[in-house]
């Protein structure tokens, strides 16, 4: 089946450094990968659309600037947690669809947790 | 505006089955996902339902009626590892899925 890579699987950091993220589909191509942040015991937040070859779309309340999102081929979106901070730390998540399919359900990676220090 | 409702938390005896109710209100629809997720964890994809109807995998089904903008769960002989919460998700004419809350099944032995 589908699988999306994401990494790094958890990484701690100190304030005020910036962290990158990686998001690989590597069975089908994503033009539309999706960037998700979730606290503890709470429902997927949508962070960001990211779209190949164009700029990502922000959910209200997101800062773009801080939260870079980079998407360079139909397999790969990074984002990079720039200048973070301890109230940055969180789980985040992403995903992506077949291309190729409209319908198709979204893959998952198995997110990242960032601790920042 | 767009809506996913679906109860915050359930409890179920291990064995038995229990049933997760989903109503949505989308702009355009495109389909219904289920997706199950423990605690630390990513989502992991469980069904996908477009038509009207029930859809049986395992010991997991899924309903969905189009008419009333909704769609239900079922899971039957809980096991303790279907502890979890379940993500109900409606695709809109966009094809950007719109994310319920998630359901917290507690299976007790």
């Amino acid at each position: 089946g589908a699988v999306v890579s994401q990494h790094p699987s958890w990484v701690i950091c100190k304030s005020g450094t910036s962290v990158k993220i990686e998001c690989r589909s590597l069975d089908f191509q994503a033009t539309t990968m999706f960037w998700y942040r979730q606290f503890p015991k709470q429902s997927l937040m949508l962070m960001a659309t990211s779209n190949e070859g164009s700029k990502a779309t922000y959910e209200q309340g997101v800062e773009k600037d801080k939260f870079l999102i980079n998407h360079a081929s139909l397999t790969l979106s990074t984002l990079t947690v720039t200048s973070a901070h301890p109230e940055d730390s969180s789980f985040y998540i992403c995903s992506a669809k077949d291309s190729q399919l409209g319908s198709s359900p979204l893959h998952f990676g198995n997110g990242t947790r960032l601790t920042v220090t | 505006g767009q809506n996913i409702d679906q109860p915050t938390e359930m409890t179920a005896t291990e064995g038995a089955i229990v049933q997760i109710n989903c109503t949505y209100q989308t702009s355009g629809f495109n389909g219904l996902f289920w997706y199950q997720q423990h605690a630390g964890e990513a989502p992991t994809f469980l069904s996908y339902n477009v038509l009207d109807g029930l859809e049986e995998k395992g010991r997991f089904s899924s309903f969905l009626s189009r008419s009333k903008g909704y769609s239900y769960l079922l899971l039957k002989e809980l096991q303790m590892k279907d502890s979890a919460s379940y993500l109900c998700a409606a695709m809109d004419s966009n094809y950007q899925l719109i994310w319920g809350a998630g359901t917290k099944l507690i299976i007790k032995p």
